[in-house]
């Protein structure tokens, strides 16, 4: 069972340049979510999603995108990078219903640098 | 808006010995509350999800506790080892259906062998 995983692991961009990172899980679970985590800070929600098709923004949105259309993707959009989404970003999804919210599980990150 | 405190920063400790972290909370109406481990280089691992309703949570070595009155929770690790050594940080959920948690900056532990 893979559970989250992230690609790519690494990545270099020059200031302008945009790029998709890509989410996807395999445990069925219809939420789904993108932190970024700078030194020093606690993790930021940038966006989550309840389900396929529906996205909303979180803490941190501005200067990105994502998109669900199955509920196993989740892929996060940097369309114009900038040296302040020089960054960790994680992807995180968890199952709730019934009342009943269960643990988050997320992957192993994304480190990006903006040049 | 929810703040998550966590203290001491950073914490060294010989083997076997057993240790509490801290992490402390602004808005005591929160819908659950999780403790997770990340390693270096590495993602976030759940320990425990202790839900508003209880006080207590128990897996293997780890206890986690709820104080939601006094917007307050202990993560309490017996017999620590070396593998224990890693950041760990709290994250109260404020209301479910949205799922948006709010982290700590996490207490970085270091178990001396």
């Amino acid at each position: 069972n893979a559970g989250v995983t992230q690609t790519p692991k690494f990545r270099i961009l020059k200031i302008g340049q945009s790029m998709t990172l890509q989410c996807t899980q395999d445990m069925n679970h219809n939420y789904m979510y993108w932190y970024r985590q700078d030194p020093g800070m606690g993790l930021k929600l940038i966006y989550y999603s309840v389900g396929a098709g529906i996205t909303d923004k979180g803490e941190v949105p501005n200067g990105y995108n994502v998109s669900r259309s199955t509920t196993e993707d989740f892929p996060l959009r940097l369309e114009l990078a900038a040296p302040s989404q020089t960054s960790v970003y994680f992807c995180a999804s968890s199952y709730s219903e019934g009342g009943r919210a269960q643990p988050q599980h997320f992957g192993d990150g994304t480190r990006l640098s903006i040049l | 808006k929810q703040e998550v405190t966590q203290i001491p920063a950073a914490l060294s400790v010989p083997e076997g010995e057993n240790l509490v972290l801290n992490c402390s909370f602004t808005d005591s109406a929160i819908y659950n509350l999780q403790w997770f481990r990340q390693d270096p280089g590495k993602g976030l691992t759940s320990l425990l999800l202790i839900q508003s309703s209880q006080r207590e949570q128990t897996s293997g070595r780890l206890n986690a506790s709820l104080d939601k009155s006094s917007g307050r929770s202990t993560l309490y690790i017996a017999a620590s080892q070396p593998g224990d050594s890693a950041t760990y940080l709290c994250a109260p959920l404020l209301n479910f259906g949205n799922e948006k948690l709010t982290f700590g900056t996490g207490t970085r532990l270091t178990i001396i062998p």
